[in-house]
């Protein structure tokens, strides 16, 4: 059975940084993309970034270019989505979820964990 | 980017009646491999986003056969043949054919049972 399991959230104040984690069971881990989704309170879906299988690509969303760090320890069956220069409209549930294909181009997200809340306020 | 549009934002159906959501992209999904990159999905309440359908009109595992996609191109609808209550949630649809790789949400559809 596929298992993502966020962890990481928290409140944090603006400009403030945040870490969260994604451990992953149940699959081959390194064999698939995995992406970060975020739902801020009572919004629709954006996605945030992917990375391939490898970790050797990465991909962003306009709105986190330049301030967000996705990666992966392959060993660990852990992703990470380093946040920092946090503002206000950074609040969201923060899901992972599995893509289909290793590369994570032309694939459906076909697993989510439960998501983790970041709240950016003072 | 490509912009998904759904349409309603909200549907309130009778246990039994169909339903069906309509779901517009700004670019054809159609690939150039022949296959077309939209999917759906449903957030029930309090839970985190399920896949229904892939590619257009590919059941995900588990997913019951009241519901069916359809569409080409840049239009695409899902059907709900006999709504039930487990079905109450909001609905989204998804592209993944957009390079370099940016995926795109619809703004949901939100299903309520009268």
């Amino acid at each position: 059975e596929v298992q993502l399991v966020e962890s990481g959230g928290g409140l944090v104040q603006p400009g403030g940084s945040l870490r969260l984690s994604c451990a992953a069971s149940g699959f081959t881990f390194s064999s698939y993309a995995m992406s970060w989704v975020r739902q801020a309170p009572g919004k629709g879906l954006e996605w945030v970034s992917t990375i391939s299988g490898s970790g050797g690509s990465t991909y962003y969303a306009d709105s986190v270019k330049g301030r967000f760090t996705f990666s992966r320890d392959n060993s660990k069956n852990t992703l990470y989505l380093q946040m920092n220069s946090l503002r206000a409209e950074d609040t969201a549930v923060y899901y992972c979820a599995k893509l289909g294909t290793w590369f994570g181009e032309l694939s459906a997200l076909d697993y989510w964990g439960q998501g983790t809340l970041v709240t950016v306020s003072s | 980017d490509i912009v998904m549009t759904q349409t309603p934002l909200s549907l309130s159906v009778t246990p039994g009646q169909p339903a069906s959501i309509s779901c517009k992209s700004s670019q054809s999904l159609l690939h150039s491999d022949g296959k077309t990159y939209l999917y759906w999905y449903l957030q029930k309440p309090g839970q985190s986003p399920q896949l229904l359908i892939y590619e257009v009109s590919n059941r995900f595992s588990g997913v019951p056969d009241r519901f069916s996609g359809s569409g080409s191109g840049t239009d695409f609808t899902l059907k709900i043949s006999r709504v039930e209550a487990e079905d109450v949630g909001v609905y989204y649809c998804m592209q993944s054919i957009q390079l370099p790789l940016a995926l795109t949400f619809g703004g949901g559809t939100k299903v309520e049972i009268k």
